[in-house]
């Protein structure tokens, strides 16, 4: 089954600390993957796609399929990182399944 | 990328009563979608909205309860029929680009069943 799996509810750092955001999936081909962030009162929008492997805002992700995890990190937070973080499976015909998400908070 | 929009933004119905949310994106794309979002819970994707043939629902969700249209390559709608307080959830418009199987989302229409 397709499942994608984000450990954490909550994830409470300080500013310039490091962040990782857990994401684990369960995929029998070759999965691709994507982190989308959802800010206060705006929309859902794609942060970074593991195919490109980009930077976007200082965050990573590198896909480790013998691990099956993808997870989301940042050497150093910032408090306009606080957001919802959900990492994302494409199951076929664009379909996305998608992670329970990880409030990430930011303090000063 | 793709900029799409909803309306309404949000709503409060009574119990009984249908919604229909519509969905625009300001280009032509193959594939959209509709996801329901309750409070503090994930996505779930209710169904793939397909131009020119019936709309592909997951598992637990029905064409009877949740008529939709893709009338075009820009424009879908979505329907709540005969809601209850169950059906309170944000309900979530996407568009496939094709590029890299990514999609993207339109605000969100936030509605409230009493």
């Amino acid at each position: 089954a397709q499942r994608v799996t984000q450990p954490e509810k909550l994830l409470s750092v300080f500013k310039g600390a490091p962040v990782e955001l857990k994401c684990n999936y369960s995929y029998s081909g070759s999965p691709e993957l994507f982190w989308y962030v959802q800010y206060s009162r705006q929309r859902l929008q794609l942060l970074l796609r593991h195919i490109s492997r980009e930077s976007i805002k200082g965050f990573t992700a590198d896909l480790n399929k013998g691990e099956t995890s993808f997870h989301l990190k940042k050497p150093f937070a910032q408090e306009e990182d606080s957001a919802m973080y959900y990492c994302a499976l494409h199951a076929g015909f664009q379909k996305l399944v998608f992670g329970t998400g990880t409030r990430l908070l930011v303090s000063p | 990328s793709a900029v799409i929009s909803q309306k309404p933004s949000r709503d409060i119905c009574q119990r009984g009563t249908s919604l229909t949310i519509q969905c625009q994106v300001d280009s032509q794309v193959t594939m959209m979608f509709w996801y329901r979002q309750q409070p503090g819970q994930s996505l779930t994707l209710i169904a793939t909205a397909n131009q020119g043939s019936e709309a592909t629902y997951e598992s637990g969700f029905v064409i009877d309860k949740f008529p939709i249209s893709r009338p075009n390559l820009t424009f879908s709608t979505l329907t709540v029929s005969n809601m209850s307080p169950e059906d309170s959830s944000i309900y979530l418009c996407s568009a496939g680009t094709g590029a890299y199987n990514e999609q993207f989302f339109g605000p969100g229409t936030r509605l409230t069943v009493l």
